[in-house]
C-alpha cells in the first residue's frame, strides 16, 4: 500500500539556519503530496502541496519540491525562526482515494534562538 | 470563525468506561474526519463522513469504536468500554468539499488517556 516516510527527528538548528526534512514516497502513479505543520498543543495545518511532478509548494518561506523521478517531497527553508518549532508531517493522497490523507511519522524541529 | 472545535481536550477514564468524544466542524463543511495519533503508530484515519453518511470507516479499530454524525453541525466518536490501549490523541478536521486535495481544517484534538 502507499506510504511514506520521513526523516527521524528531533531536529534541532540555531536561528537563521537552513533547514530540510526529507520525505520519501511509496504509491503508484502520482499522487497528490502534503506537508502539514503542528504546533504545541494545536490541530495540524496545512504548510504547502503539490498535486503533479515537478511542482512547487510554497509557503511562509517554506519549500518542497514533487520529484517523481526520487519519489521525494523534501521541505526546506532558507532561514528558520525560533517560530517555526513545530512538528511536521509528509503526508500523501493516492490515485485510489480522492480523501485519505497517508501521513509520515512526523519530524520535531526544534529551533534555538 | 471559530475552527473547528473539539471537546473535551484532555478525558482521563478508567479501563472499561464509556467515553464520547466530541467535534463541531467550520460551518459550511460537508466532509468530516476522524483521526488517532499515537507514538506507535502515527495519525491513522479512523472514519470519514460526507453529509454526515459514514463513507469509509475501515479504520475504526474493532467494535468497541462508534461514530455517528446526526447533522451538519456535530459528530461524536464512542468508546465502549475503553482500554488503556485506546490511549491517544483523537483528532476531527472538516473540509468543504469532498477531495482531501483541499485544506482539511483540524481541531484541536482529544488528549485521552485510559487507566
Amino acid at each position: 500500500g502507499d506510504s511514506v516516510t520521513q526523516m527521524e527527528g528531533p531536529v534541532t538548528l540555531s536561528e537563521e539556519a537552513f533547514l530540510t526534512i526529507n520525505c520519501t514516497y511509496t504509491a503508484t502513479g502520482y499522487p497528490s503530496l502534503f506537508w502539514y505543520v503542528q504546533y504545541p498543543g494545536e490541530g495540524l495545518q496545512l504548510l504547502l502541496k503539490a498535486t503533479k511532478a515537478d511542482d512547487k509548494g510554497s509557503n511562509k518561506g517554506f519549500e518542497a519540491t514533487y520529484r517523481k523521478e526520487t519519489t521525494s517531497f523534501h521541505l526546506e527553508k532558507g532561514s528558520v525562526q525560533v517560530s517555526d518549532s513545530a512538528v511536521y508531517f509528509c503526508a500523501l493522497i493516492g490515485m485510489d482515494s480522492s480523501y485519505k490523507l497517508i501521513f509520515g511519522s512526523g519530524t520535531r524541529l526544534l529551533v534555538r534562538p | 470563525d471559530a475552527g473547528v472545535i473539539q471537546s473535551p481536550r484532555h478525558e482521563v477514564t478508567e479501563m472499561g468506561q464509556e467515553v464520547t468524544l466530541r467535534c463541531k466542524p467550520i460551518s459550511g463543511h460537508n466532509s468530516l474526519f476522524w483521526y488517532r495519533q499515537t507514538m506507535m503508530r502515527g495519525l491513522e484515519l479512523l472514519i470519514y463522513f460526507n453529509n454526515n453518511v459514514p463513507i469509509d470507516d475501515s479504520g475504526m479499530p474493532e467494535d468497541r469504536f462508534s461514530a455517528k454524525m446526526p447533522n451538519a453541525s456535530f459528530s461524536t466518536l464512542k468508546i465502549q468500554p475503553s482500554e488503556p490501549r485506546d490511549s491517544a490523541v483523537y483528532f476531527c478536521a472538516s473540509i468543504l468539499g469532498t477531495g482531501g486535495y483541499n485544506e482539511q481544517f483540524f481541531g484541536p484534538g482529544t488528549r485521552l488517556t485510559v487507566l
